[in-house]
């Protein structure tokens, strides 16, 4: 069954830093999404994709996010200077439509130190 | 807004007994219903979805009825095993806009033999 894969699993950045997380979801899919899951906290939202560009982002997709869609098979996530609260796991999702039920990466896992 | 609330963890079972995690939601809309299910060291797996009210959705043995009625969409198994030991998500997304899935805190679930 495709699957989305994410890279890296593990991911170990300085506070202020740049990070790029990268994703490739399913090839036929056109809705693209990226959630994060702080350590014991529920999985929040924080953007969606959809004809190269974003079509809805939450409160905590500030401007030090940002997404990009670089070519016909990657979606990444930027976060432009880290902060340590940044240390979450990311995930991706795909979908085919918008109606259709996404699909999950298996998640990078960030800490900012 | 959207929300969902579920039964806190965790949750410790036999193999072999009956599971039900309580899950109620709040919606502007009229939403979908997912549960998805998160085994350790991995990602989010879609479990099982129903879309409209008195759906029930069902895989590897697990159900979930869609109750508009009481805003529920508790998911139970009749006899769990080991194997079912995860994190249990309960979801909506909108049917409008491009789809936002909104998770609840999860639910542990422990099988001991």
């Amino acid at each position: 069954e495709p699957e989305v894969t994410q890279t890296p699993s593990h991911q170990v950045t300085q506070m202020g830093q740049e990070v790029i997380l990268r994703c490739v979801p399913i090839s036929n899919h056109l809705y693209f999404y990226w959630y994060r899951q702080i350590l014991g906290q529920k999985v929040e939202f924080l953007v969606s994709f959809y004809n190269n560009e974003i079509s809805e982002k939450s409160e905590i997709f500030d401007d030090q996010f940002s997404v990009e869609r670089p070519d016909g098979s990657n979606f990444t996530l930027k976060i432009r200077s880290t902060k340590l609260e940044d240390s979450a796991m990311y995930f991706c999702a795909s979908s085919e439509e918008g109606a259709q039920p996404q699909h999950f990466g298996d998640g990078t896992r960030l800490s900012i130190l | 807004g959207n929300s969902v609330t579920q039964m806190e963890g965790p949750v410790t079972l036999s193999e072999e007994a009956f599971l039900t995690i309580n899950c109620t939601y709040t919606a502007t809309g009229y939403p979908s219903l997912f549960w998805y299910v998160q085994y350790p060291g991995e990602g989010l797996q879609l479990l099982l979805k129903a879309t409209k009210a008195d759906d029930k959705g069902s895989n590897k043995g697990f159900e979930a009825t869609y109750r508009k009625e009481t805003t529920s969409f508790h998911l139970e198994k009749g006899s769990v095993q080991v194997s079912d030991s995860a994190v249990y998500f309960c979801a909506l997304s909108d049917r409008r806009g491009y789809q936002k899935v909104t998770f609840g805190t999860g639910t542990k679930l422990q099988v001991i033999p």
